[in-house]
């Protein structure tokens, strides 16, 4: 089972700043399954990115994937007062999913 | 609009069984799986499962086989996750997400439910 860890556990920036967040495979991801999710405190995750870089319908451009192998970036460009929040990344491979322990991205 | 409604919190004894319900609307219910995924307190996300409400084929978490059932219904276009053997470890909220894919499981999770509130203790 692939294990992902997320990096930092927190990021503390002030809004206009950019964000970089970082996911980190156990093993080399073979296909282009990673995806990110956002979630705000007492709410459901929401998908942001998936197969790696395409983002969901409805999410702002100012965020972005990238990445292959092991390492894996979700970028959001420049930071709305409403992009304070968690955000984790998710693998699908073997027939299993797996989720990262998550980046919390807090007001400076 | 795609909406899945989960059921309301639950509060159960060690040992005991739980069965949360998901119902689907705004979309075909057989032709998009059904996954769960929990959270306990302040802990990130767990997947659980997955079912497909076209045949009943399920994937489970090797962590969760023998304790979880996953069932659906599609007059009712409902999904059921049941976990038994209840323990402390279990409280969290449990959430049903809709598989994106079409032909099986794709890993892409693109609409959740509100999520439903397990509480384990005597």
């Amino acid at each position: 089972e692939i294990v992902l860890t997320q990096s930092p556990a927190t990021l503390s920036l002030s809004p206009g700043e950019r964000a970089t967040l970082s996911c980190g495979a156990s093993q080399s991801v073979s296909s282009t399954y990673l995806a990110w999710f956002q979630q705000k405190p007492g709410l459901a995750p929401r998908l942001l990115i998936y197969d790696v870089s395409s983002r969901e319908t409805g999410i702002p451009d100012r965020f972005s994937g990238s990445g292959s192998g092991t390492d894996f970036t979700l970028t959001i460009s420049r930071l709305e007062p409403e992009d304070f929040a968690v955000y984790y990344c998710q693998h699908f491979g073997n027939s299993q999913l797996t989720f990262g322990g998550g980046t919390k991205v807090e007001i400076k | 609009q795609v909406q899945l409604v989960q059921s309301g919190a639950e509060v159960k004894e060690p040992g005991a069984s739980v069965k949360v319900s998901c119902k689907a609307s705004g979309y075909t219910f057989t032709t998009h799986g059904i996954n769960w995924v929990r959270q306990a307190p302040g802990q990130g996300l767990e997947w659980m499962g997955w079912i497909s409400p076209h045949d009943g084929n399920t994937n489970h978490a090797q962590k969760f086989q023998g304790r979880v059932t996953m069932t659906t219904d599609t007059s009712t276009t409902t999904t059921y996750m049941e976990l038994r053997s209840l323990r402390s470890e279990d409280t969290a909220v449990y959430y049903c997400a809709r598989d994106s894919g079409t032909m099986g499981l794709s890993g892409d999770l693109d609409y959740w439910g509100q999520g439903t509130l397990v509480i384990v203790s005597p």
